[in-house]
C-alpha cells in the first residue's frame, strides 16, 4: 500500500480535460516538491513534471501539475488518444528518508 | 544528455543474489543519484535506494535496507544493485533512474533489467 494515494482509474473522451489527483501527508508532498511519471506499456517511465508544476523541455503543454497542500494534482487537456498510459505521482518522504511512488493510474481515452 | 545502459535479464533461484549493472555514456554522472525503482509484474513503482558515486552516499527504502547494496565504480561510470534472499516476489523490472539530488524527479531512465525468480 503506496504513503501517496492516486485513483487506479481514470477516463476521459478525445478533447476532454482530466484530471489525476495524488494524496500524501505533511512529511512528503506537504514538504516537498512533487514529480509526475508518464509510462507506456513495457517501457521505462518518463518524467512529465518536475517541482510540482514545471515541464521539461519536449512534454506538451497539455500537461500540468499543482499543489495544494498534502494533495497534488495532473490535469491533461485537449486528451488525445496517444495520452493513454500509466501515471505516477512521485515525492520525497522526511520521516521514511527516502523516495515514494503513488500507486499508479492507468488512464483509458474513451 | 546520460544515457543509462543496464544489464540483461536474469534467472535466479529462490534464496540467491542477484546484481544489476547500470552504465552511463555521456557524463552527468558521478555527482547525481542514481536510483533503483523496481516494478513487479502489473503492479506501481517502488523506490529501492540509491547512491551519489562521487560521494558513495547510499540510502535505502526501509523495506530492503537489509537485503540490497548498491554500489559504484566511477572508473567504468557504472552503479551495481546487488539484491539478496531473492523470493519469488523479487520478480520484477528493475530500474536505474538519474536524478539531480535525493529529493528530486529523476529525469533519465535506463531500459530496465527483468529479474526472474523461480522456486
Amino acid at each position: 500500500q503506496s504513503v501517496l494515494t492516486q485513483p487506479p482509474t481514470a477516463s476521459g473522451t478525445p478533447g476532454q480535460r482530466v484530471t489525476i489527483s495524488c494524496s500524501g501527508s505533511r512529511s512528503n508532498i506537504g514538504t516537498n516538491s512533487v514529480y509526475w511519471y508518464q509510462q507506456f506499456p513495457g517501457t521505462a517511465p518518463k518524467l512529465l513534471i518536475y517541482s510540482d508544476n514545471r515541464r521539461p523541455s519536449g512534454v506538451p503543454g497539455r500537461f500540468s501539475g499543482s499543489k495544494s497542500g498534502t494533495s497534488a494534482s495532473l490535469a491533461i487537456s485537449g486528451l488525445q488518444s496517444e495520452d493513454e498510459a500509466d501515471y505516477y505521482c512521485a515525492t520525497w518522504d522526511d520521516s521514511l528518508n527516502g523516495a515514494m511512488f503513488g500507486g499508479g493510474t492507468k488512464l483509458t481515452v474513451l | 544528455q546520460v544515457h543509462l545502459v543496464q544489464s540483461g535479464a536474469e534467472v535466479k533461484k529462490s534464496g540467491s543474489s542477484v546484481k544489476v549493472s547500470c552504465k552511463a555514456y555521456g557524463g552527468g554522472f558521478r555527482s547525481y543519484v542514481i536510483n533503483w525503482v523496481r516494478q513487479a509484474p502489473g503492479q506501481g513503482l517502488e523506490w529501492m535506494g540509491g547512491i551519489i558515486p562521487m560521494f558513495g552516499t547510499e540510502k535505502y527504502a526501509q523495506k530492503f535496507e537489509d537485503r540490497v547494496t548498491i554500489t559504484a565504480d566511477e572508473s567504468i561510470d557504472s552503479v551495481f544493485m546487488d539484491l539478496s534472499g531473492l523470493t519469488r516476489d523479487d520478480t520484477a523490472v528493475y530500474y536505474c533512474a538519474r536524478g539531480v539530488d535525493w529529493d528530486t524527479g529523476m529525469g533519465d531512465w535506463g531500459q530496465g533489467t527483468l529479474v526472474t525468480v523461480s522456486s
